[in-house]
């Protein structure tokens, strides 16, 4: 079955540094998601992505977020100026038109 | 009012019995929803959607209450295997992608 795919697993940054988090969709998938959930907390929606470009976003993804599809096959998330309550696990998702998200296995990151 | 609210349980459940959850929203323009589960630290899976009729996937049955804006998931037969947190989650109304989760519903089943 196919799957998303995220890399790296885990994530540990310095306070203040960018970091890039990656993920594969599902190869005939169009939409893609990105959600965070702080440890203990519930799952949290970030971000949608459809035809190269942002759908709709939250009050969370502030100008400190931004996503990008660099290839074909890449759907990437980039932190800036990361903070310590940046610290959580981050999952990609992807679909197809109005069905059902699928999620990778996510990136756990930890700022230090 | 929280958007999407759930017992937190957890809910301890003797191997075969069958267990019920239930879940409220507070937007009635909501329309879609679906339960996923999530095992400890790893990423949530999709369950089963949710459709107005009711449906039905092997011991899994969900059930979708739009004047009472409840969903539930009945589990029956229940296996360790089952033993997850179990996700409500509905999709912002007049979006098609945001989906708003709920804290989740914690169940252990001992044998």
């Amino acid at each position: 079955e196919p799957e998303v795919t995220q890399t790296p697993s885990h994530q540990v940054t310095q306070m203040g540094q960018e970091v890039i988090l990656r993920c594969v969709p599902i190869s005939n998938h169009l939409y893609f998601y990105w959600y965070r959930q702080i440890l203990g907390q519930k799952v949290e929606f970030l971000v949608s992505f459809y035809n190269n470009e942002i759908s709709e976003k939250s009050e969370i993804f502030d100008d400190q977020f931004s996503v990008e599809r660099p290839d074909g096959s890449n759907f990437t998330l980039k932190i800036r100026s990361t903070k310590l309550e940046d610290s959580a696990m981050y999952f990609c998702a992807s679909s197809p038109p109005l069905q059902p998200q699928h999620f990778g296995d996510g990136t756990r990151l930890s700022i230090l | 009012r929280k958007e999407v609210e759930q017992d937190p349980g957890p809910f301890n459940v003797p191997e075969g019995a069958t267990v019920a959850f239930n879940c409220t929203y507070s937007n009635s323009a909501s329309q879609s929803f679906f339960w996923y589960r999530q095992d400890c630290r790893k990423e949530p899976k999709l369950l089963m959607s949710v459709y107005s009729s009711g449906n039905e996937d092997g011991r899994f049955t969900a059930q979708l209450n739009r004047a009472s804006q409840y969903i539930s998931l009945l589990i029956r037969d229940s296996k360790l295997s089952d033993s997850a947190t179990y996700l409500c989650v509905v999709t912002r109304p007049g979006s098609n992608y945001q989906l708003i989760w709920g804290a989740g519903t914690k169940l252990i089943i001992k044998p």
